[in-house]
Parts: C-alpha cells; sequence; structure tokens
C-alpha cells in the first residue's frame, strides 16, 4: 500500500534558523507528492508539489526536491520565521486520473521562537 | 474567488445521536473529498464525489456516509454516534481534470465532539 513516514515532531527552532523536515514515501505506482501546511484553528493549506522525479517544489522560501532513487521528498528552508509556526504535512497521491485521493503523513509541529 | 466552505464549525452531539456536516466546494470544482483528523490517527481518507457520484471510499464504518448534490455541495452524515468519532471534519475540493497534479484545497472545517 502507500505509505508516508514523517520526522516525529515537535521542532523548536530561533528565528532565522535553518528548517529541515524529512520525508519519505512507499508507493504504488508513480506517484505526486506534496507538502500542506495547516495554521491553528485552520484547515490544510497547499505549500509546495512535485509530480516528477528532481522536480523542486518551492513557495515563500521553502524547497522540495523530488528523490525517486532515495523515495523522498524533504522540506526545507534557509531562515524560518516566527510566522512558520505551523503544522506540516507530507502527503502523496498516487490516484489513476486525479489526485482527489490523499495518504498523508502524521504532521511535523514547527515552533518557531522569536 | 471564495474558498471552500464547511458549516458548522463546531458541533457537540451526544453518543447515539447522528451529525450532518456541509461543505460547499470552490465555484468550478466538481470533486469533494473528505478526511478525518484526530491526534492519534492523524488523517484519512472517508470518501469522494465527482458529479453526485461517489467514486472512492476509505476504510470506515458505513455509519459513514456522504452525498453529493448537482450543485457540488456535499453532506457528510454520521449515524449511531460513538466518543471516537470525536474529530476535525475536513473537506477538500478539486477540479478533477484528469490531472493528478491538480490539488485539493481544504475549508477549516468542523470540529464534532461526542460525548
Amino acid at each position: 500500500g502507500n505509505s508516508v513516514t514523517q520526522m516525529e515532531g515537535p521542532v523548536t527552532l530561533s528565528e532565522e534558523a535553518f528548517l529541515t523536515i524529512n520525508c519519505t514515501y512507499t508507493a504504488t505506482g508513480y506517484p505526486s507528492l506534496f507538502w500542506y501546511v495547516q495554521y491553528p484553528g485552520e484547515g490544510l493549506q497547499l505549500l509546495l508539489k512535485a509530480t516528477k522525479a528532481d522536480d523542486k517544489g518551492s513557495n515563500k522560501g521553502f524547497e522540495a526536491t523530488y528523490r525517486k532513487e532515495t523515495t523522498s521528498f524533504h522540506l526545507e528552508k534557509g531562515s524560518v520565521q516566527v510566522s512558520d509556526s505551523a503544522v506540516y504535512f507530507c502527503a502523496l497521491s498516487v490516484s489513476g486520473g486525479s489526485n482527489y485521493k490523499l495518504t498523508f503523513g502524521k504532521g511535523t509541529l514547527l515552533t518557531v521562537n522569536p | 474567488k471564495a474558498g471552500v466552505t464547511q458549516t458548522p464549525r463546531y458541533l457537540i452531539k451526544t453518543r447515539g445521536q447522528q451529525v450532518t456536516l456541509s461543505c460547499s466546494p470552490i465555484s468550478g470544482h466538481r470533486s469533494v473529498s473528505w478526511y478525518q483528523q484526530t491526534p492519534g490517527q492523524g488523517l484519512q481518507f472517508l470518501f469522494e464525489y465527482f458529479s453526485e457520484t461517489q467514486r472512492n471510499k476509505g476504510n470506515f464504518p458505513g455509519r459513514f456516509s456522504g452525498r453529493q448534490f448537482s450543485n457540488s455541495r456535499s453532506e457528510m452524515n454520521v449515524s449511531t454516534l460513538e466518543l471516537g468519532d470525536s474529530a476535525l471534519y475536513l473537506c477538500a475540493s478539486s477540479l478533477a481534470t484528469g490531472s493528478k497534479s491538480s490539488p485539493l484545497h481544504f475549508g477549516n472545517g468542523t470540529r464534532l465532539t461526542v460525548t
């Protein structure tokens, strides 16, 4: 079956620190990969995505590269801000014809202190 | 463009009761999916509707059901509520154009508490 494994949190960083959240996956077929972010009291927002090997998704200073050889999609940001404090979810989809069914990791809580 | 709207935001119900949650997708989106989010199990797929038909179903008991209307709005129903049904229920919509890179857009969820 399909599964996503994320590094367990919580992760606590100081402002301007470097962030890495590890994500590896197992999938039948060729998945699309996503990072979603959830702020307190809100739903999930798409942060970035990649649909094929070696693609790099990027948004708001966050980046992740689709590594087929290591089945990984690690999230990175060079300098985090307090406003980046949230829960981050790695997800994949292998649904044929659409990505309406996502498999999520457990989520990683990030807290950034001033 | 308005986002995905879920109502109500909060619900408190008693064991044994039933509940209906509502979701209005982004205009033009024809696919609506539902997810259950709990601290222990994380995010789990419930089901997905497209053009009023259920296309996919997750591994949940038959007490969980849904439907989609001709305007793409969707409802989810849970009957005979159990304490373990307490969760955040998230609705997501998608263009469902056939591209697996088309992302899901989530609402803010309905927080259901069963007492």
